[in-house]
């Protein structure tokens, strides 16, 4: 089946800096989302991306849907203590309408 | 005021019993869906309902039964439970319009099997 890589698997970093992990597709996808799952709860989408080469921010977060649309990054600058949790990726091809691709997740530690 | 909610929230039971989750979702999406999450943390579709219609049914175990009564809600009936359905089933629910694809999820359900 289609594979989603995401990579890191895990982040340990101080608070204040920056973050970056990506996902790689085997197949073109037509959507990127970025979630995030905070322990004990649900996935709370943090970005959606729609179009190769867009570049989207959300206060902090940064997302882009490479141009050959077979990848995604995600960045968080000036990391805080509750920036903490598992970062996932996901996406879709435009043969599978509903069935997200979920990334394996980067966890992300932060301390202080 | 939560958009998709789903009970119970923690769930023990012995092998071999059956069991339900149920789900609801206030935000007028017209599908809704069953995702599993292991210990991994790796999140799988399991089933999806378009006006309570199935559309996708992924390699599940017939002892998985999902029943949906209306376009709001969206229940997991489980049959005969074993260990390796030990996990934390989250319910989620999408709009076709705009923005289709974006789902929202609800806090999960943790299954532990005995």
């Amino acid at each position: 089946g289609q594979q989603l890589n995401q990579s890191p698997q895990s982040m340990f970093i101080q608070e204040g800096e920056d973050v970056s992990m990506n996902c790689t597709s085997s197949s073109i996808f037509n959507t990127w989302l970025w979630y995030k799952q905070d322990p004990g709860e649900g996935p709370v989408l943090l970005i959606a991306l729609y179009k190769a080469g867009e570049l989207t921010s959300n206060g902090r977060l940064t997302a882009q849907f490479g141009i050959t649309r077979k990848d995604s990054f995600l960045n968080i600058s000036a990391s805080i203590p509750s920036d903490v949790g598992i970062y996932f990726c996901a996406g879709q091809t435009s043969d599978s309408w509903g069935k997200l691709q979920f990334g394996a997740g980067t966890q992300v530690v932060v301390t202080p | 005021d939560t958009a998709v909610s789903q009970t119970p929230k923690y769930l023990v039971t012995q092998m071999g019993n059956d069991k339900s989750i149920k789900c609801e979702q206030n935000l007028g999406h017209d599908t809704m869906y069953w995702y599993k999450q292991d210990s991994k943390k790796f999140l799988k579709i399991m089933f999806s309902y378009n006006n309570k219609e199935l559309i996708i049914n992924e390699t599940v175990p017939n002892r998985f039964s999902p029943k949906s009564p209306d376009k709001a809600h969206l229940n997991l009936h489980i049959n005969s439970l074993e260990l390796g359905d030990s996990a934390v089933y989250f319910c989620a629910s999408s709009s076709t319009g705009a923005g289709a694809n974006v789902l929202t999820f609800g806090a999960g359900s943790r299954l532990t099997v005995l």
